[in-house]
This record gives C-alpha cells, structure tokens and sequence, in this order.
C-alpha cells in the first residue's frame, strides 16, 4: 500500500460547526504532515507529528486542533472556522529524518473545505 | 521571504516543444524534490536529487541540481498535453527538520 487516504473527499461546514478531517498511511511512515493549499498558492505547512508526537505548529490558529491517534492515522479536528479558512487541505506522509532527503512524501488527494 | 524561486508562475506551450522550469534560492539545500499537482489532487512526487551536479532522467523529463546545491531545473523534452499540471520545487534546509520548503510553482499547459 503506497497510498495516503484523506476522507472526506470534499466538506462544507458553518462557521459555528465541528468537523474533523481524516487522514490514513499504511506504508510504515512515522512523520505525517497537514498542508493547507489555496487556489493557484504552493502548499503552506501546518502541523509535523513525528512518532505521534507534534513537532512543528507552523503558528496556527487554535480552531484547527491536530491529532495523532497511532502511528497510521492523523486528523484534523474543526471548529469555529472562518470563510477564509476554506482551501484544499493536504495530508502528507515520510520517513523520519529521511523525509525530506531520499524519500520525499507520499501526499493524499486531499480535503476540498467550504466554509460558509 | 520566499525561500525557493521558481520560474517562469506561468508557461503555455505547443505540443511537441521543449521547456525548462527553474528553482533557484540562495540557500543550500540537502535535497531538492520536484512535485507535479494536478487539479483537486495532492502533488505527486517526480524525483529527489541530492548530490550537487546531479543529473536525473525520467522519460522526457530531466532534472538537474546545481553544483552549490542552491538551484535546480526541470526540462522537459517534446511536451505533450498530459504534461499539463503544476510543478512545485520543494527543498530541505542543510540540517533543517522534516520540513520542506515549496516554491510557489510553475502552471504549464501544453496545448494539443
């Protein structure tokens, strides 16, 4: 399995709704990633887990809140978002420490949120 | 501060033309990745060059990483429609984290 799988596909949720973004690697990869892309913009990095632990907030704001339940799954839970935070919402997979070297990342299609 | 420049933002071409992207920084890099995106997908990674001088082939495309570690290119040979995408450069920083840096992409469309 060389896949990563971001459910839903696509989202549209109120400003005052709780959602959650689901993300799934079986490829072994213990650092996993959430972009955030808007249109016609390259990916922005959010959050790093590495081993299940949060490593990087890229200083986000605290209505996104990311969860790593075990080493194959990510989420990101929703709440209170603004229309501006629609976009397409990446998630991304690699190796430890050799992510970003040898191996690159595996990205999912990603979640395509409406907020209105 | 944009780490990683690329260019040309925008590039329509013929089919059967050639093309080169460029990705330049003032940084070094341990390693360059190129990715291409398509509409409504995640991008997909093309190729990772790490050693300076690097030359590497895959079908009609060709990626090269410079000498210093800080540029790169993509050339691409006799395009052809399903060419069409977005190719994003990435970088990771000389002993930097798991965290890449993208440039902000080049948009290619060959026309048929």
């Amino acid at each position: 399995d060389t896949e990563v799988t971001q459910t839903p596909k696509h989202l549209v949720m109120g400003m005052t709704n709780k959602k959650s973004l689901k993300c799934e690697q079986h490829m072994g990869h213990r650092a996993m990633y959430w972009y955030k892309q808007k249109a016609k913009k390259p990916p922005e990095l959010m959050f790093v887990y590495s081993y299940e632990k949060l490593s990087i907030n890229e200083s986000v704001p605290s209505r996104f809140s990311p969860e790593c339940p075990n080493s194959s799954l990510l989420n990101l839970h929703l709440h209170a978002l603004q229309p501006e935070d629609s976009a397409l919402y990446l998630c991304a997979s690699s190796q430890v420490g050799q992510g970003a070297i040898g191996y690159g990342y595996t990205f999912g299609s990603g979640t395509r949120l409406t907020v209105v | 501060t944009q780490l990683l420049e690329q260019s040309p933002q925008f590039l329509s071409i013929q089919e059967g033309e050639n093309l080169t992207v460029y990705c330049n920084s003032s940084s070094v890099f341990s390693s360059l990745q190129w990715y291409r995106q398509e509409p409504g997908e995640g991008p997909v990674l093309l190729v990772t060059v790490v050693t300076g001088g690097e030359v590497k082939k895959l079908k009609r495309l060709t990626f090269q990483f410079g000498d210093a570690r800080k540029d790169s290119s993509l050339h691409i040979t006799a395009a052809q429609p399903g060419d069409t995408g977005l190719y994003l450069c990435a970088g990771a920083r000389q002993g930097g984290s798991e965290k890449l840096v993208f440039g902000k992409g080049t948009k290619l469309t060959v026309n048929p």
